[in-house]
């Protein structure tokens, strides 16, 4: 079984700041690892996606995060924070054959953005 | 436009009284999925269906039914609501089951509140 660690449930930054929001997984197989983005009264949207290639992910919006086995981490960045990225944030984890079944979904960070 | 359709966006009942929240697909995505989304616990799934007449239980399936007749709908029924139930539902399709190349699409959510 798999699961996924989101490391604070809230998270402020000012506008052009670096937003971190960090991701913890456990999988007993090479996972696949997601980052969703929830803006309000909206439902979940795709940010970005690792599937075993690239370690380092480009997603929309200017999000990017590392896959780092070693530290079974997968954090989310974006080198300078803009308010349109206030939303909340999920990290999700299925197994390596990509099931949709499988898929597993953390407790999601909410991200402030202050002018 | 492709997209997941659900209805109604909000819906206040009250306990035990039978009510049904449809999704609906225009994508000819074989597999959906209903999850609950509550505070602190991120997304939880309830049923899935990997192709019409092939639905199976989620992570959380007590007190909730579903049907697959046709490929595009994927209706949620709550026989006997009750408190517990309140929360945030999402609907979500995919082409397949591998979400290495088929991206989960999110309908906007029904806010269900039982009272």
């Amino acid at each position: 079984a798999q699961s996924v660690t989101q490391l604070g449930s809230h998270v402020s930054v000012s506008e052009g700041a670096l937003v971190l929001l960090r991701c913890n997984y456990s999988s007993s197989v090479p996972p696949y690892l997601f980052w969703y983005v929830q803006y309000p009264n909206q439902g979940l949207q795709l940010l970005l996606k690792y599937t075993s290639a690239a370690t380092l992910v480009k997603g929309i919006n200017g999000f990017e995060a590392e896959f780092k086995k070693s530290e079974t981490s997968f954090h989310l960045t974006k080198p300078s924070a803009h308010m349109s990225d206030a939303a909340e944030y999920f990290c999700a984890v299925t197994l390596s054959s990509g099931s949709a079944r499988q898929l597993t979904f953390g407790s999601g960070t909410q991200l402030t953005v202050l002018p | 436009e492709a997209q997941v359709t659900q209805n109604p966006r909000y819906l206040i009942t009250v306990t035990g009284k039978k009510l049904t929240v449809t999704c609906s697909q225009n994508m000819n995505h074989e597999y959906m999925s209903w999850y609950r989304q509550d505070p602190g616990l991120g997304l939880r799934q309830i049923y899935y269906s990997m192709n019409v007449e092939v639905t199976d239980k989620g992570d959380v399936p007590e007190g909730y039914k579903v049907s697959r007749k046709e490929k595009r709908n994927f209706p949620l029924i709550l026989e006997s609501p009750s408190p517990n139930q309140t929360s945030l539902y999402f609907c979500a399709s995919s082409l397949s089951r591998g979400l290495g190349n088929s991206p989960l699409h999110f309908g906007n959510g029904t806010r269900l509140t039982v009272t």
